[in-house]
């Protein structure tokens, strides 16, 4: 079984500045996908980033970028010039890769961050 | 829009009262998910449905069933909601099988049991 560890209940900083939100995770699979979700105040999970653990190069989505160290397990996430409309629950979570004819296995999701964005 | 609904977005039942919570997706997805987030914890996978195909997690209480009738719908059944079923439910959809397909999420239902 695969383990997801967010070890910041909470941060806080003001708006345009960056902030880095960490996770660690434990798995024996080789072949996963890591994912960061934002759970927005009373809105629905969306998708921020994912990384293939196959992949070296860290994934970037505009403003938002990863540091995926296999090796140590580790997958931050690093939002630059952060807005209001980051303030969020954001949830670390990961996914082994499943191949036709295999099961379709959920997300195991850290405990979550809550970033809240200070004008 | 295309999305994944679930309704009611907040329901209230009694101990030990059946409860129904629905999911309904526009999306023509065939994986669909059920997780529970309780309060300060994790989102936890309860069951899966690939087309018609139910898979249910080994720590899943046998107090929770679900049912899919058709591609569009999925539903959680609680026989016997326990005070320790009150939790956000959530329904989330996905095209295919496999981790490089993204999940969609519904907003949704908070449960609370009286």
């Amino acid at each position: 079984a695969q383990t997801v560890t967010q070890s910041q209940p909470e941060m806080s900083v003001q708006e345009a500045e960056t902030v880095t939100l960490s996770c660690t995770y434990d798995t024996s699979e080789s072949n996963y996908y890591l994912f960061w979700y934002k759970q927005p105040p009373s809105r629905q999970m969306i998708l921020v980033i994912r990384q293939e653990a196959y992949k070296q190069q860290n994934a970037t989505e505009n403003r938002f970028s990863v540091n995926f160290q296999k090796a140590a397990k580790s997958f931050s996430l690093k939002i630059s010039d952060s807005q209001l409309g980051d303030t969020a629950m954001y949830f670390c979570a990961f996914m082994k890769q499943t191949y036709s004819g295999g099961g379709a296995d959920g997300l195991t999701f850290g405990k979550g961050t809550h970033l809240i964005i200070q004008p | 829009d295309a999305m994944v609904i679930q309704n009611p977005r907040y329901q209230v039942t009694q101990f030990g009262k059946p409860v129904t919570l629905s999911c309904s997706q526009t999306l023509n997805h065939n994986v669909m998910y059920w997780y529970q987030q309780k309060s300060s914890q994790a989102p936890k996978l309860l069951f899966h449905y690939y087309d018609k195909d139910f898979n249910n997690e080994a720590d899943t209480p046998d107090n929770f069933q679900s049912r899919r009738p058709n591609t569009s719908f999925c539903f959680l059944d609680i026989r016997s909601p326990g005070l320790g079923d009150a939790a956000m439910y959530l329904c989330a959809t996905s095209p295919r099988r496999g981790a490089h397909n993204e999940q969609f999420f519904g907003p949704g239902t908070r449960l609370t049991v009286l």
